[in-house]
Parts: structure tokens; C-alpha cells; sequence
């Protein structure tokens, strides 16, 4: 069964250092996401991508984060100089795109845990 | 503006009794989709089901039940003859059209199934 993966599994980076977490998603999906964990609390939307575009963000989304395609199978996920509270678990999601302006679920890999210290 | 509420925290079961995690919603779309996601201890995030806001039939898959309420914005979640392997965190979640099908969380539901 087809899966999303993610790399690395665990991060650790000092405060300030640069981070790029890589997901590779389902093939057939191009729809894509990054949500983050922050530990015992709820799974929270970073931003979802589409067409080589973002469609949406949140406002934990800042100027510190960005995503890339770089090429026809990875999705990154890069913060520029990480602090203390980007503690957290991200997960990579994708889903199908769906007709006119439904929903598919989102499938999620297993997560990589960034740790900052 | 979305929300999806999940007011148990915690809930302590024996292997065999049913139970059901409570999630309600709230949201100005008139069409929107819920979702359920188990979370065991390993971390991941496993979709459970989905479900449009114009089909409010319930849905059984095995010991999986899925209450659909419109009139009272809850999607419940029942799980019959509970098992150690059902032990997990499950999360409630909202998207609606035209929000980049960004999902809206709850703040979970930790299960423990005990023998």
C-alpha cells in the first residue's frame, strides 16, 4: 500500500540553525501539506501546496518557514533559523485533488520530531 | 470560523465495553467534511473515515460506527467490544471548501483499553 514517507525520523538542531525536514508523498497525490505537534497537544495546519503554489497558510506559517518541490517526488519543509518553541512533531500529508471543491482525506507520514535546543 | 471540539480528554475502558469519543464542530460552511484519525503510540496518524456534511448516514465498518448529527453538529465515534489495540489518541477533524483543505483538529481523545 502506498505510503508517505519522511526523513529524518528525529532532528536535533541548536536555536538559530537552519532545518529542511523532506517528505516523499503518495505518487498519485498532488495535494500537499505540512501540520505540526507540539507535544500532548493538538495537530495544528502549517500550509497546504498546490500546482507548484502555496494554497493556504496558517499564521504559524511566518517569514521563517517556506516549502519547496524541488523536484517530481520530495516536498520540503525549511525553517530558517529554528527557536526553542519549533519543538515540535511535523507531519507531511497528501491527498488526491479533489473534484470541484470537495475534500479527500489526507494521508500522513509518520512524522519527523524536531527538537531545538 | 472553524472548530472542532472534543471535550473527553481521557477515557478508561475494559477489553469488551463500547465506547464513544463525543466530537462536535462548528463552521459557517454550508458544505464541509469530517474526519477521524487514530493516533496509536507510535506516533502516527492513521485515517479512520470521512464524511460530507450532505450525507448524514451513519457508517459501520466492523467494530467502527461513525453518528452523524446535523441538527446537533456532532460527529460521535463508537467503538464496540473495545480491545488493548484500540488504545490510541483519536482526533476529531474539520475542512470545509475553499479553505485549502486545510483540516481543523480537536484536542483528542486518549483511549486506554485495558485487560
Amino acid at each position: 500500500e502506498p505510503e508517505v514517507t519522511q526523513t529524518p525520523s528525529h532532528q536535533v538542531t541548536q536555536m538559530g540553525q537552519e532545518v529542511i525536514l523532506r517528505c516523499v508523498p503518495i505518487s498519485n497525490h498532488l495535494y500537499f501539506y505540512w501540520y505540526r505537534q507540539i507535544l500532548g497537544q493538538k495537530v495544528e495546519f502549517l500550509v497546504s501546496f498546490y500546482n507548484n503554489e502555496i494554497s493556504e497558510k496558517s499564521e504559524i506559517f511566518d517569514d521563517q518557514f517556506s516549502v519547496e518541490r524541488p523536484d517530481g517526488s520530495n516536498f520540503t519543509l525549511k525553517i530558517r533559523s529554528t527557536k526553542l518553541e519549533d519543538s515540535a512533531m511535523y507531519f507531511c500529508a497528501s491527498s488526491e485533488v479533489p473534484p470541484g471543491l470537495g475534500s479527500y482525506e489526507q494521508y500522513f507520514g509518520p512524522g519527523t520530531r524536531l527538537t531545538v535546543t | 470560523a472553524q472548530k472542532v471540539t472534543q471535550a473527553q480528554t481521557e477515557i478508561s475502558v475494559v477489553e469488551k465495553e463500547d465506547v464513544t469519543l463525543d466530537c462536535v464542530y462548528e463552521t459557517r460552511d454550508t458544505t464541509y467534511y469530517l474526519f477521524w484519525y487514530k493516533q496509536p503510540p507510535s506516533g502516527e496518524l492513521v485515517f479512520l473515515i470521512r464524511r460530507n456534511s450532505f450525507d448524514e448516514q451513519n457508517e459501520i465498518s466492523g467494530r467502527y460506527s461513525w453518528n452523524f448529527q446535523k441538527s446537533t453538529s456532532s460527529f460521535n465515534f463508537t467503538i464496540t467490544a473495545s480491545q488493548v489495540v484500540d488504545s490510541a489518541v483519536y482526533f476529531c477533524a474539520l475542512s470545509f471548501t475553499g479553505g485549502g483543505n486545510k483540516l481543523t483538529f480537536g484536542t483528542g481523545t486518549q483511549l486506554k483499553v485495558e485487560l
